[in-house]
């Protein structure tokens, strides 16, 4: 069974402090990786992608993936408020042929003033 | 929303009634997908296509079929909608570039 695996929170974090978000997937042969935000009510978003290990900074937004430990994480500096929703990690097993991806339950993060 | 519309974008209905959910992209994308979004369960592939008239099925199949006709237009159809089909249901493309865009979702209610 592949799966992504996430802590559901809340996490919660005063504003202005890093939130870190994690994130392990089951199947070794993955190849992409997606996070996306989701604000309650709202559709998925997407925020990051990132394809090889290290780290992919974008913003206030820092990816980092690890595929030795099969673990993918999420850096938000300088949260904000609007910050505050669920945060769906995804794992697709192929690249750039379409594929599907497989989403872990998300993260919610609260972010307060 | 990446240029992705779904319609109707709230319904309720009745156990056993047929429903249809229409995805319509303006993207010219290859890839559309439709997931169900649950409590405890997240979001679950029901069907995906890779092209007019070609489609798969993912995880949560039983009990739904698709259709494509034209690359714009993704079709969902709950034959005999039934109460366990109470979710938000979204719809997403892809280029194959392996990013996939999410439209606004159906709150769909089955009573």
């Amino acid at each position: 069974q592949k799966e992504v695996e996430q802590n559901s929170g809340p996490l919660s974090v005063p504003e202005g402090a890093i939130a870190s978000l994690n994130c392990t997937y089951s199947d070794r042969g993955s190849q992409s990786f997606f996070w996306y935000r989701q604000y309650s009510g709202k559709s998925p978003e997407l925020i990051m992608s990132i394809y090889s290990n290290g780290d992919k900074e974008d913003g206030r937004f820092t990816a980092q993936l690890n595929k030795a430990s099969q673990y993918v994480s999420l850096l938000i500096r300088d949260s904000q408020p609007s910050d505050s929703a669920t945060y769906l990690c995804a794992v697709n097993l192929i690249y750039n042929q379409g594929g599907k991806l497989i989403f872990g339950q998300g993260t919610e993060l609260s972010v307060k003033p | 929303d990446a240029g992705i519309t779904q319609s109707p974008r709230h319904k309720v209905t009745e156990t056993g009634t047929p429903v249809t959910l229409r995805c319509h992209q303006t993207e010219n994308h290859r890839y559309m997908y439709w997931y169900r979004q649950d409590p405890g369960h997240g979001l679950r592939l029901i069907h995906y296509s890779y092209g007019v008239k070609d489609t798969d099925k993912g995880e949560v199949s039983d009990g739904y079929s698709v259709s494509r006709s034209k690359t714009e237009d993704f079709l969902l159809t709950l034959e005999s909608a039934t109460s366990s089909q109470t979710s938000v249901y979204f719809c997403a493309i892809s280029n194959g570039f392996n990013e996939q865009f999410f439209g606004p979702g159906t709150r769909l209610t089955v009573l």
